[in-house]
């Protein structure tokens, strides 16, 4: 079955740029989608179709894709962008399934 | 506002049968495809089933197909997931969301519990 692929764990300090990778061989005709989930929380989509910002998401969140490789990008990460990070896409199966990849966390301090 | 309201949840056991339900407001139901996906205690997030808006395009992710049937009814505005040979590995969270360009999701819901033990 497909899958998606992420670092378990990105740990910045306040003020960097944090950056986390998603791959899957589908990606060159897939796009990839970003959700933030905060503890206890519902999951939010922060990135949609590689690199589109959802409206009231802050700037400091893009996306971009290359070859089979995804990237969350936080620039200036804050303390309360801490939480869990997970990419999505689609299998190139006629069927469409969806898949997410394993998730990030992601640690500001 | 968009919203989506899970129910149905609960603690059944190992071969038992669930029934999940969405009510969604907010938005033209009838428009969009809809997901459900789950989330094991302390576990990532899995897909689990998709409809697209006349039911017409349905897929399910291997560890439930066979077992799990999703449904809508555009007069209701409500999405279902009938879940039957409920297994211990079914425990999770279940949300429903709604599709964005159908096979991607966009708004979840705040989720519904689902223990399957003995």
């Amino acid at each position: 079955s497909y899958e998606l692929t992420q670092p378990p764990s990105v740990s910045v300090s306040p003020g960097q740029t944090a950056r986390i990778t998603c791959s899957g061989d589908a990606f060159p005709k897939k796009y990839g989608y970003w959700y933030q989930q905060k503890s206890g929380q519902a999951p939010v989509l922060v990135i949609y179709e590689d690199s589109k910002r959802p409206s009231g998401i802050p700037e400091r969140f893009s996306g971009s894709s290359s070859g089979t490789v995804a990237t969350l990008t936080i620039s200036g990460a804050q303390v309360e962008d801490e939480a869990d990070y997970y990419c999505y896409s689609t299998d190139s199966s006629g069927n469409h399934r969806g898949v997410f990849g394993g998730g990030t966390k992601l640690t500001v301090l | 506002e968009v919203q989506l309201v899970e129910s149905g949840g609960g603690l059944v056991q190992p071969g038992g049968s669930l029934r999940l339900s969405c009510a969604a407001s907010g938005f033209t139901f009838r428009s969009h495809w809809m997901h459900w996906v789950r989330q094991a205690p302390g576990k990532g997030l899995v897909w689990v089933s998709r409809i697209n808006s006349d039911e017409s395009n349905i897929s399910y992710a291997d560890s439930v197909k066979g077992r799990f049937t999703i449904s809508r009814d555009n007069a209701k505005n409500t999405l279902y997931l009938q879940m039957n040979s409920l297994r211990v590995e079914d425990t999770a969270v279940y949300y429903c969301t709604r599709g964005l360009s159908g096979t991607a999701i966009d708004y979840w819901g705040q989720g519904t519990l689902v223990t399957v033990s003995a």
